[in-house]
C-alpha cells in the first residue's frame, strides 16, 4: 500500500509550458508539504497545508500554485516553466500542524526537467 | 536559511564497520530528525530526538544530541550494503517554522 504517492514520476517539458504534479496520501494525515530538491541534493520547503489551508509559503515564485481539494490531496501547478525549475519535487505529509515535531512521510518524488 | 550541515559530505566504509555522521546547526531547536534517502527515492524518517534528550537508539542506529555544541551525530553500527544512501539531518524549531534540511552525507557501504 502506497502511503504518499505522486504522479507523474518523470516530467520532461519545454520552457514556457504549464504543468501539474499530483500528490495523494492515505495515512489520514492533516498536514501536507511540497519540497524542492536541487541537483546538489539540497531539500527546501516550498509550501505547507493543514486541513486544506495554506500555513507555510516560503519564498517561491507565484508561478507555483498549490491546490488542496481535500486533506488527502495536495497538487502543485507550475506556470511558465523556466530552466531553473528543473529539480526533484517531493510531496510529504504528517500529523497535525506541529508536523515539525513529528516525522514526515515522503512521496517518491517527481523529477522535472525543463528543456 | 540553511540550518543543518552534515559532515562528512561523503563516507565510504566496508560492510560490518560502523558509520558516523555529524550534523551541526546554528540556532536553538525543538527537535532534530534524521532521514535516509536511497538513490532515486523519497526520504524515509529514521529517528527524532528532542532538545531535552541526549541520546536515542533505534535498532542499529544511535543518535546523540549536544545542544551546547549545537551538534548531533548518527551512528550506524555493523553497516550493511543496504545502508548505502544519503543521510540528512533536519532541525525543527517552534511554531510554524518549517523543518530545515542539511545537504546530506552520502554513505557507501562496500560489500
Amino acid at each position: 500500500d502506497t502511503a504518499v504517492s505522486q504522479t507523474p514520476k518523470y516530467l520532461v517539458t519545454q520552457m514556457g509550458n504549464d504543468k501539474s504534479i499530483k500528490c495523494e496520501q492515505n495515512l489520514g494525515h492533516d498536514t501536507m508539504y511540497w519540497y524542492k530538491q536541487d541537483s546538489k541534493k539540497f531539500l527546501k520547503i516550498m509550501f505547507s497545508y493543514n486541513n486544506k489551508e495554506l500555513i507555510i509559503n516560503e519564498t517561491v515564485p507565484n508561478r507555483f500554485s498549490p491546490k488542496s481539494p481535500d486533506k488527502a490531496h495536495l497538487n502543485l501547478h507550475i506556470n511558465s516553466l523556466e530552466l531553473g525549475d528543473s529539480a526533484v519535487y517531493f510531496c510529504a505529509s504528517s500529523h497535525s500542524t506541529s508536523g515539525w515535531y513529528n516525522e514526515q512521510f515522503f512521496g517518491p518524488g517527481t523529477r522535472l526537467t525543463v528543456l | 536559511s540553511q540550518q543543518g550541515e552534515e559532515d562528512p559530505q561523503a563516507l565510504s566504509i566496508q560492510e560490518g564497520e560502523n558509520a558516523t555522521m555529524n550534523c551541526s546547526y546554528k540556532t536553538s531547536i525543538n527537535n532534530l530528525q534524521w532521514y535516509r534517502q536511497n538513490s532515486g527515492r523519497g526520504l524515509v524518517h529514521l529517528i527524532l530526538i528532542r532538545s531535552n534528550e541526549r541520546e536515542k537508539h533505534s535498532g542499529r542506529l544511535r543518535v546523540t544530541l549536544d545542544t551546547s555544541k549545537k551538534s548531533s551525530s548518527l551512528l550506524i553500527t555493523a553497516s550493511r550494503a543496504a545502508d548505502t544512501a544519503s543521510y540528512f539531518c533536519a532541525t525543527g524549531t517552534s511554531g510554524n517554522t518549517p523543518l530545515v534540511f542539511g545537504k546530506g552525507t552520502r554513505l557507501s557501504v562496500i560489500a
